[in-house]
């Protein structure tokens, strides 16, 4: 039962640098969604996918990309790095709508821009 | 400008006593609310819900209160047991509308033998 899978767990990037955080689902969940969560703090929404092809914007979705060329998979793509994305990184999916089903979620990844 | 606060950022209690966690929110087009348990090194993990048509929902050890006048919700854990340390979350949004799902900071229970 491997769920929500991340990766990687840790990274650490420098100023500028680009990266691309792993999320894949195999229980063919037609929504998922990439959070945020720094210290002290709530998990905030970057973005969220309804289905393959189909990707919206959360809370917090500047300096960040998505795509979401398969039900299993939800990469989040960090063009340019910068400290104020040093976060612990969230991924969940869920069979339909929150309000409706609940969301699983990945373990994290813990990433820090320096 | 939070929306979903909690206000206790932790809470001790007794193993066999009963834990409340505490969740207050602003907005009032908030519907749908949920709970999440979480352990250190771990994603969160859904533990009950409730929507705005009832008060109170109760699942096992957990019994989730609304109150929407008062724009308020509690979680009860009956009796706690040490595998309840962890942090809580609480989390609002509309119904049916996943891009406005609002977590409140959290809270820590320890659970003490």
């Amino acid at each position: 039962n491997a769920g929500v899978t991340q990766t990687p767990k840790f990274r650490i990037l420098k100023i500028g640098q680009s990266m691309t955080l792993q999320c894949a689902q195999d229980m063919n969940h037609n929504y998922m969604y990439w959070y945020r969560q720094d210290p002290g703090m709530g998990l905030k929404l970057i973005y969220y996918s309804v289905g393959a092809g189909i990707t919206d914007k959360g809370e917090v979705p500047n300096g960040y990309n998505v795509s979401r060329s398969t039900t299993e998979d939800f990469p989040l793509r960090l063009e340019l790095a910068a400290p104020s994305q040093t976060s612990v990184y969230f991924c969940a999916s869920s069979k339909a709508s929150v309000s409706n089903q609940p969301q699983h979620f990945g373990d994290g990844t813990r990433l820090s821009i320096l | 400008d939070q929306q979903v606060k909690q206000n206790s950022p932790s809470l001790s209690v007794q193993e066999g006593r009963i834990s409340i966690l505490n969740c207050d929110y602003t907005n009032s087009m908030f519907d749908y609310f949920l709970w999440y348990k979480k352990y250190p090194a771990e994603g969160p993990t859904f533990l009950i819900s409730i929507s705005s048509i009832k008060d109170k929902n109760e699942d096992g050890r957990f019994t989730v209160f609304l109150n929407k006048s008062a724009k308020h919700l509690s979680l009860h854990i009956v009796p706690s047991q040490p595998g309840d340390s962890a942090v809580y979350f609480c989390a609002a949004s509309p119904m049916n509308r996943d891009d406005k799902i609002i977590f409140g900071k959290g809270t820590r229970l320890h659970i003490l033998p």
